[in-house]
């Protein structure tokens, strides 16, 4: 079980908007960076935001995150088949001395 | 194009040692976090440790008294060394490079490119 915690499992429409959260304490969120991995199906993860809310080169600005406090959140509106996969968010902690990840939601277009 | 690259046998006997390289390419050394994390079979991603261009590591704690990682510049690789492996160990094994773009680092890295993985099943 990660320090931080994504729910399971989300899930939307070809289309639609679908958000999924990231919630830590003030030792990782709190104080640090939050960044977003994206894995595709035996693919290895992709940096989908960093910094909280940067997207790099080529990410499409249908991705998007904030964070607030010691949550973080990504959202990616205009959902496509090619979304489904799994959602890491990571961020340093400062007891572990290193980066963490959450657990993972994996993503299901309906 | 930055591409990186592990290399290393898919099988390792339990009690013995894990040994993975990654290959760099597109590439300098130089300001990067040079990082391994791993995946057990269906399972989240975890963190085992980082070398800095400098030669200065940082191990995740949980690993710690197994774990090596180095680097060699002039190859452009860089390795892990896990002992005393049990079927615990067994993972997708990820080389990855974590960059820092804040004033504050290493607590502001991210991995900006992963290799493709390596399999590595610890067997009985």
């Amino acid at each position: 079980q990660s320090v931080l915690t994504q729910p399971p499992s989300a899930s939307g429409a070809p289309g639609q908007r679908v958000t999924t959260s990231c919630s830590g304490s003030s030792s990782n969120i709190g104080n640090n960076y939050v960044h977003w991995y994206q894995q595709l199906p035996g693919t290895a993860p992709k940096l989908l935001i960093y910094r909280n809310s940067q997207r790099p080169s080529g990410v499409p600005d249908r991705f998007s995150g904030s964070k607030s406090g010691t949550s973080a959140s990504l959202a990616i509106s205009g959902l496509r088949s090619e979304d489904e996969g799994d959602y890491y968010c990571s961020t340093w902690d400062d007891s572990l001395g290193g980066p963490v990840f959450g657990d993972g939601t994996k993503l299901t277009v309906l | 194009q930055v591409q990186l690259q592990e290399s290393g046998p898919g099988l390792v006997k339990s009690s013995e040692t894990l040994s993975l390289s990654c290959t760099l390419s597109g590439s300098a050394v130089t300001s990067y976090y040079w990082s391994w994390v791993r995946q057990p079979p269906g399972k989240a991603l975890e963190w085992i440790g980082y070398v800095y261009y400098t030669g200065s590591t940082s191990y995740n704690p949980s690993l710690k008294s197994r774990v090596t990682i180095s680097l060699d510049t002039s190859k452009q690789q860089f390795s892990l060394k896990l002992t005393s492996v049990t079927a615990a160990d067994t993972a997708v094994y990820y080389c990855a490079r974590g960059y820092c773009s804040s004033v504050v680092c290493p607590q502001g890295h991210y991995f900006d490119y992963w290799g493709q993985g390596n399999l590595v099943t610890v067997s009985s």
